[in-house]
């Protein structure tokens, strides 16, 4: 079992729609909950993290924290075919270094 | 506020031989990782500079190795290039005190024929 599950999907949306994406993981250590977008041949892009439980919204994007059940969702509202990209979930430990583990990422298509 | 650069954009190499990757870190960060991007998958760690040291490494070979100069900037050195090192070399800036926000580069595409 990888330490970090990720559906790579793809994720087909029409526009406006909310959309949901998750990730799982294992390791009970992590703290710091990180979700990335990138774009076709980019490298990622870190659109927000959270440290521990909780949500956090920024604009369209909310991320959501459940440590009890060990789950990370990303939702982003209205969604617009410019959001078509790769979303990756990654994790860390606090303290040391703060290496992420990646989830493969979700591929996620928002049509017209 | 200068962003993460990395070169060069795409490079073409043989099985054996050896290849040098270069990246320059967003100003005021001085810590330094370097990721393996294969397709459809999550980058992977390679390893990580701090103050012109290695501080974290993970599961990838000793012919992958490593330097970060005074001004943060850093290569990644793969010698002895397999089949399997084709993929998207991602390098990543953060500060020390907040390691778990990695900026990226746009990353070097490694081809190995």
């Amino acid at each position: 079992q990888k330490e970090v599950e990720q559906d790579p999907g793809p994720l087909s949306v029409p526009e406006g729609a909310i959309v949901s994406l998750n990730c799982t993981y294992s390791n009970s250590a992590f703290q710091y909950f990180m979700w990335y977008r990138q774009y076709s041949r980019k490298g990622p892009e870190l659109l927000m993290y959270t440290y521990s439980s909780g949500n956090k919204e920024d604009g369209r994007f909310t991320a959501q924290v459940d440590k009890s059940s060990k789950y990370i969702s990303l939702f982003i509202r209205d969604s617009q075919p410019s959001d078509s990209a790769t979303y990756l979930c990654a994790m860390s430990a606090a303290g040391g270094s703060y290496i992420p583990t990646f989830g493969r990422g979700t591929s996620l298509i928002v049509h017209p | 506020e200068t962003g993460v650069t990395q070169s060069p954009t795409h490079l073409i190499k043989t099985r054996g031989q050896q290849v040098t990757l270069r990246c320059s870190s967003q100003s005021g960060h001085n810590t330094v990782s370097w990721y393996q991007q294969a397709l459809g998958q999550g980058p992977q760690f390679i390893f990580q500079y701090y103050r012109e040291e290695e501080n974290g490494r993970g599961n990838f070979p000793p012919r992958f190795s490593g330097l970060q100069f005074p001004n943060y900037s850093s290569e990644l050195n793969v010698n002895a290039l397999e089949l399997d090192d084709s993929a998207l070399y991602l390098c990543a800036s953060s500060s020390r005190s907040a390691s778990h926000e990695q900026y990226f580069g746009p990353g070097t595409r490694l081809t190995v024929t």
